[in-house]
């Protein structure tokens, strides 16, 4: 199986700054065939279902504020947060859907200092 | 309004069985692949099961393989995972999930199941 590591695993940054979140997966998920990585990220707030961010590493959906961009290719990847809000605050996963068993990151969360 | 909604949760004794539903709308269910994606109390998301569009292949997490079983009837826009031998470590709450070009982009809400005596 895929092991997908997070790092770290919680996080402190103050409004309007910078947060980064770092996920690095045990194998390649860069697809060459297509020029892909199968790498996605997603946000959940308490009691709320996770929501998808990213996907393709780096493709933002709609909806998506633009101060969220994600980076990286085959097995290191980053998601960024340009300038921090209060409703930011929240538990960040990546996960890899290049094969079966899918595996996400054990989580990072994200508070305000 | 792209939607699902999971029922059939609840609470169950070691060993026993469950069926969970998740109804779609506001999408062309049967266009989709669909999953389920389980998360245990306090912890992060595991995958469980996936469905191809038509119904004819499932694929599971070995954890629950040979105990679960995903289907889907695309006429009524629903999906299912009937569970059997449940085991204290399946107690979590189990989210149906829309497959699109394999990122997960629709999430139902959830439903929880407690396997407990």
């Amino acid at each position: 199986d895929f092991v997908m590591t997070q790092s770290p695993d919680s996080l402190t940054v103050s409004l309007g700054e910078r947060a980064t979140i770092n996920c690095k997966s045990s194998q390649s998920v860069f697809y060459s065939s297509n020029n892909k990585n199968y790498l996605a990220w997603y946000q959940q707030k308490p009691g709320q279902p996770p929501k998808l961010l990213i996907s393709w590493a780096s493709t933002r959906e709609s909806g998506v504020p633009d101060r969220f961009s994600g980076s990286g290719s085959g097995a290191d990847f980053t998601l960024t947060i340009s300038s921090l809000q209060a409703e930011d605050v929240a538990v960040y996963y990546c996960q890899q859907y290049y094969t079966t068993p899918f595996t996400f990151g054990q989580g990072t969360k994200l508070e305000i200092k | 309004e792209v939607q699902l909604v999971e029922s059939g949760g609840g609470l169950v004794q070691p060993g026993g069985s469950l069926r969970l539903s998740c109804a779609a709308s506001g999408f062309t269910f049967s266009s989709y692949w669909m999953h389920w994606v389980r998360q245990a109390p306090g912890q992060g998301l595991v995958w469980v099961s996936r469905i191809n569009s038509d119904g004819s292949r499932g694929t599971y997490a070995d954890s629950v393989k040979g105990r679960f079983t995903i289907s889907r009837d695309n006429a009524k826009n629903t999906l299912y995972l009937q569970m059997s031998s449940l085991r204290a470590v399946d107690t979590a709450v189990y989210f149906c999930v829309r497959d699109y070009d394999g990122a997960f982009d629709v999430w139902g809400q959830g439903t929880m199941v407690t396997v407990s005596s």
